[in-house]
């Protein structure tokens, strides 16, 4: 029969296009997020995070946006390369430490 | 340092054995993970430790998962009687930070086959 299991969201760009990758939280209570990246094979690895009190945060060929106000959260990828593919997670931290993290999306990226 | 550590990376048993599964904390951390990750169920929290001491293990699926911290370096995850529906990769973070705060370092994790 058929096997059941995640269905993860999926974003396939092209090699050098931008990638955005969209997180929807749904306690209002979080109050730090983080993205992680997890390639096959190998357990995640931070990517850059945010606290509530900012919008935006950059890193290298990174952006990390919060929208409060409708609770989403986004990482954008600047000149996507093959090692850009992966699982990308969202991680978001309550004021009384509990912490969540997201289903995930898997980033094919095209040569 | 060379990163969280874990052991063994395959494990393969048969129902009803008991499975035991290792970390060694990056040094200096003072929070310890397990988490466990499958197709069905993707990434999940199952305890977690705070200097040594267990802070939340809501996620331990039933009582036959145990952890321990004997030391601030070093934790165990054992499964006794395993079954087949606990063969997934489990893995062990540590962080500097307490609960979800700060960044998390990863193992590799321990690929566990139930047969």
């Amino acid at each position: 029969g058929e096997s059941v299991g995640l269905h993860l969201p999926t974003l396939s760009v092209q090699e050098g296009d931008n990638s955005i990758i969209n997180c929807a939280y749904s306690n209002s209570a979080s109050d730090y997020f983080i993205w992680y990246k997890q390639e096959s094979g190998k357990g995640p690895q931070f990517i850059i995070d945010i606290r509530s009190n900012m919008d935006k945060r950059q890193g290298q060929r990174v952006t990390v946006l919060l929208n409060k106000t409708v609770k989403h959260l986004s990482l954008q990828i600047a000149a996507t390369q093959p090692g850009d593919s992966a699982v990308y997670f969202c991680a978001e931290t309550t004021r009384s430490n509990q912490f969540y993290f997201g289903t995930g999306t898997s980033l094919t990226v095209i040569p | 340092d060379a990163g969280v550590i874990q052991s063994p990376r395959h494990e393969v048993t048969e129902m009803g054995q008991e499975v035991t599964l290792r970390c060694k904390l990056i040094s200096g951390h003072n929070s310890l993970f397990w988490y466990r990750q499958t197709m069905m169920r993707g990434l999940e929290l199952l305890i977690y430790f705070n200097n040594n001491v267990p802070i939340d293990d809501s996620g331990m699926p039933e009582d036959r998962f145990s952890a321990k911290m004997p030391n601030a370096s070093f934790s165990t995850l054992k499964i006794q009687p395993s079954e087949p529906r606990d063969s997934a990769v489990y893995f062990c973070a540590s962080s500097l930070g307490a609960g979800g705060l700060g960044e998390q370092f990863f193992g590799p994790g321990t690929r566990l086959t139930v047969l």
